[in-house]
């Protein structure tokens, strides 16, 4: 079966721009679950979703934002991007989001902000 | 102090050599323990799964917990040049996907 499918791989933006970050889980699984990974902070949660709802937020700023559909896909969204936003966004997808141990990764959107 | 502390390497060993990766924490409360193994340009992959402490067993890899001195450990028994990678610890109170704290990796590299 298809594993989790994020989309772009690979981005360019400048300071100040926006972008969003699409993925697919796998299929059958409702909750979509985001990370930012730098060499820095290593992995952070930014924020989960289940059933179209967000269901916990990470410390992050508001300009982070996501959404879920009804099918289950899920976008982010980063406004007036700073450099420090240049980072490797992971999504992972579970089945109901209860499961640590079953969190299935894709393989990122590198953002580079410029 | 982060909560999840481990060191970023890089590690090298040859191929064949006992590997023991580590990661050590300061939330005694932890009860979800996992080893992820990350190749370069993809995303994590979940190797081992534990629940509060012991050993567990999968193949060429073993985990150990041990909640007394908050460190756990991962063993690459026979190690190969496919298990190059870096590797990340995680740990979380309770069992949902948003509640995981991440290490921040041993990059590993096993020299054939």
């Amino acid at each position: 079966k298809a594993g989790v499918t994020q989309t772009p791989r690979y981005l360019i933006k400048t300071r100040g721009q926006q972008v969003t970050l699409s993925c697919s889980p796998i299929s059958g699984h409702r909750s979509v679950s985001w990370y930012q990974q730098t060499p820095g902070q290593g992995l952070q949660f930014l924020f989960e979703y289940f059933s179209e709802t967000q269901r916990n937020k990470g410390n992050f700023p508001g300009r982070f934002s996501g959404r879920q559909f009804s099918n289950s896909r899920s976008e982010m969204n980063v406004s007036t991007l700073e450099l420090g936003d240049s980072a490797l966004y992971l999504c992972a997808s579970s089945l109901l989001g209860g499961e640590a141990g079953e969190l299935f990764f894709g393989e990122g959107s590198r953002l580079t902000v410029l | 102090q982060k909560e999840v502390e481990q060191d970023p390497g890089p590690l090298s060993v040859p191929e064949g050599a006992i590997v023991s990766l580590n990661c050590t924490y300061s939330n005694s409360a932890f009860q979800y323990f996992m080893w992820y193994r990350q190749y370069s340009r993809k995303g994590p992959e979940l190797l081992m799964y534990t629940y509060s402490s012991g050993n567990k067993e999968d193949g060429r890899f073993t985990a150990q917990v041990d909640k007394s001195s908050k460190y756990i450990s991962l063993f690459i028994r026979d190690s190969q040049p496919s298990d190059s990678a870096t590797y990340l610890c995680a740990m979380s109170l309770y069992s949902s996907a948003s509640k995981i704290i991440f290490g921040s990796g041993t990059r590993l590299s096993i020299r054939p």
